[in-house]
């Protein structure tokens, strides 16, 4: 099955900074998520984004499938955006999401 | 309703009993899936529903997972003979059609003692 690498595993940031984290897939795929899991356990969603790129207000997303990869772009960091933020990847064999090991983030104060 | 919603949030059950897990899919999805979450990992696939039927089950561990989607909407995860192994937090998704946008419940957290 398709294989998905995020990096870095775990980041901690001072509140106010930016930070790129990255999805690599082994795979063509014909879906791309990310989202983030808060302390409470759940999944949000931030992006739908199989190519091309996006902005939610202080986030941002690009995937570039030709080379299997995806980046998420926090600005302005707050701690309420500390959690654990997944990507997902539903390859063209199945109509499953497959989840990488996750980034944890810990923004402080 | 407004999301994907489950039932119970929190589930304790003795080993070698029987559970059911309750997913409520966002209305008018097609397609719906069942994960599992275990501690410090990503969600896991189990099973894949288009409309009533499983389109794709190889996630199911063993015989002693089953789900069911019987007119196309609720769906419930049962196990038989629960292991300790199996606590986790069980997951449901939903979207519009398969490859479309998923959207995940809050999680039913299942802990075996």
């Amino acid at each position: 099955g398709i294989q998905v690498e995020q990096s870095p595993p775990d980041l901690i940031l001072q509140e106010g900074a930016n930070s790129t984290l990255r999805c690599n897939f082994s795979d063509s795929v014909n879906n791309l998520q990310w989202f983030h899991q808060n302390p409470w356990g759940q999944l949000i969603n931030l992006f739908y984004i199989p190519s091309g790129t996006k902005q939610n207000g202080r986030l941002s997303a690009t995937t570039v499938a030709t080379e299997r990869y995806s980046l998420l772009y926090i600005s302005s960091s707050q701690t309420t955006d500390s959690g654990v933020y997944f990507c997902a990847v539903e390859d063209n064999a199945g109509n499953m999401l497959t989840f990488g090991g996750g980034t944890r983030l810990m923004v402080k104060p | 309703g407004a999301g994907v919603s489950q039932t119970p949030s929190n589930k304790v059950t003795e080993k070698g009993k029987y559970v059911e897990l309750r997913c409520d899919p966002i209305s008018g999805h097609t397609a719906l899936y069942w994960y599992r979450q275990s501690l410090g990992q990503g969600p896991e696939f189990l099973i894949y529903f288009q409309g009533t039927g499983a389109a794709d089950d190889s996630g199911l561990p063993n015989d002693r997972f089953f789900a069911v989607r019987p007119e196309g909407s609720v769906s419930t995860l049962k196990i038989q003979r629960t292991e300790r192994g199996d606590s986790a937090v069980y997951l449901c998704a939903s979207s519009l059609t398969p490859t479309t946008e998923a959207f995940f419940g809050q999680g039913t957290r299942l802990t075996v003692v």
